[in-house]
């Protein structure tokens, strides 16, 4: 079974600090996607990354930054939190798609983020 | 990628089947219908995907409409673990370089004891 785990399910921090939200895999997928969840705006793609050190900007990528380091994880990284960043993080990941094929997406259990 | 429509909420009872609805009129002849559910407290987990013929799996049916306008998901008997969002999103597969999946607001499905 394919596992994508977070580092914490739950995050309280301070407007001002920095934040670092970490995401690991366990099927060798190369594609990793970063959302945060909102009630009624659905899931918001942030950032993804296609590869080792490979990353592109989603639909809100203002004030978050990425890190790929390593295939299996993909870091997001608040620089300084602001209260409007309070949310739901999910993250996915995705065997890379062959031509004329799809692959579904497997998503991590979520970080509720808290900024103070 | 070309969007859908889903009703917000739907009510069903425990042990009946379930027609979850999505209108997708402007979709290409190369997108793909995907669904996802989020049970609560949880991340999206993949239900079944198709493109022209209807499909079978463990979890559901997925019937796509002749023209593709339209498609519905079937829960074969309903149970209170299938209480949760479900999402159809359109994805384009000609777009494999292009990884985003749009989420919508989905339909809150709601299961009756």
């Amino acid at each position: 079974d394919v596992k994508v785990t977070q580092s914490s399910r739950y995050l309280v921090k301070r407007t001002g600090e920095k934040v670092f939200l970490e995401c690991v895999q366990d099927m060798d997928h190369e594609n990793m996607f970063w959302y945060r969840q909102d009630p009624g705006l659905g899931l918001r793609l942030i950032y993804f990354s296609y590869d080792v050190k490979m990353k592109e900007k989603g639909d809100i990528p203002e004030g978050y930054s990425v890190s790929r380091e390593k295939k299996e994880r993909f870091s997001l990284i608040l620089e300084s939190a602001s209260t409007n960043q309070t949310s739901m993080y999910l993250c996915a990941s995705k065997q890379r798609p062959a031509k004329d094929r799809t692959y579904e997406q497997y998503f991590g259990p979520g970080t509720r983020l808290t900024v103070t | 990628d070309a969007k859908t429509t889903q009703p917000n909420s739907m009510e069903s009872n425990e042990e009946e089947p379930v027609h979850l609805p999505c209108n997708h009129s402007t979709i290409s002849g190369t997108d793909y219908i995907h669904w996802y559910r989020q049970l609560p407290s949880q991340g999206p987990e993949y239900v079944i995907h198709g493109l022209t013929s209807n499909v079978n799996n463990r979890m559901a049916s997925l019937a796509i409409a002749e023209d593709r306008k339209s498609s519905t998901l079937i829960l074969h008997r309903a149970t209170l673990r299938d209480a949760a969002v479900y999402y159809c999103i359109l994805r384009d597969y000609r777009n494999f370089g292009n990884e985003k999946l749009t989420f919508g607001t989905g339909t809150r499905l709601t299961i009756i004891p």
